[in-house]
């Protein structure tokens, strides 16, 4: 069944350190993975993508997230931490092949304290 | 260009009453969503319309109903709410051509409480 993980409900960074925030998936077929971002009362916003080619994509507000095949992983990363990074970030994966629909990770709460 | 609006922001109902959620985006995207979340669930796809004239069921159907108006407008139907359709709702649109898949764009929400 597909899937995607977010193994981490809350990540807590220090503002000027690099941070991550962990996807991992299952899906059949190829995998279109995407990062969102969501501030509070916010809708969701969109960061980055990944659809094929290059396995480091970049994205909005300096963030890159590297796709990792054989573990299964779509990482979103950022090497140097804001505090107005603080949001809810959610991982989503494209079900199948002809099938548009994007499965959901829960989300992960990044904190980045002063 | 206002992307995605939603209205209304905010809604209180009583149980059994009904409402509806409008949806609109002015970005010509063929594909629309209706979208619940909850907390630690992520987001849950209720309904969707791949394109103007169509509608299918998503992951939680059952409740609603929808209506694509037109290619901008996309609206969720709860015909009798229930306190478990408290939530926070939101629509989304994407572009759709044949073999390639777009990134999906959100409107601000709606925060329903059924009480």
């Amino acid at each position: 069944a597909q899937s995607v993980a977010q193994p981490e409900d809350q990540v807590n960074v220090a503002e000027g350190n690099p941070l991550t925030v962990k996807c991992t998936y299952s899906v059949s077929g190829n995998p279109y993975l995407f990062w969102y971002v969501q501030y509070p009362n916010r809708g969701l916003q969109f960061l980055l993508k990944y659809i094929t080619g290059d396995n480091l994509v970049k994205g909005s507000y300096g963030f890159e997230a590297e796709f990792n095949k054989s573990q299964t992983s779509f990482h979103l990363k950022k090497p140097s931490a804001l505090v107005s990074d603080s949001a809810l970030y959610f991982c989503a994966v494209r079900e199948g092949d002809s099938n548009y629909q994007l499965i959901w990770g829960a989300g992960t709460k990044l904190i980045i304290k002063p | 260009n206002a992307g995605v609006t939603q209205t209304p922001k905010f809604q209180v109902l009583k149980t059994g009453q009904s409402m509806t959620l409008q949806c609109a985006q002015d970005m010509n995207h063929n594909s629309m969503y209706w979208y619940r979340q909850d907390p630690g669930m992520g987001l849950r796809l209720i309904y969707y319309s791949a394109s103007e004239g169509t509608t299918d069921k998503g992951e939680v159907p059952n409740g609603y109903n929808v209506s694509r108006l037109n290619k901008r407008e996309f609206s969720l139907r709860l015909e009798s709410a229930a306190p478990s359709q408290t939530s926070v709702y939101f629509c989304a649109s994407s572009h759709r051509t044949s073999g390639r898949f777009y990134e999906q764009y959100f409107g601000p929400g709606t925060r329903l409480t059924v009480t």
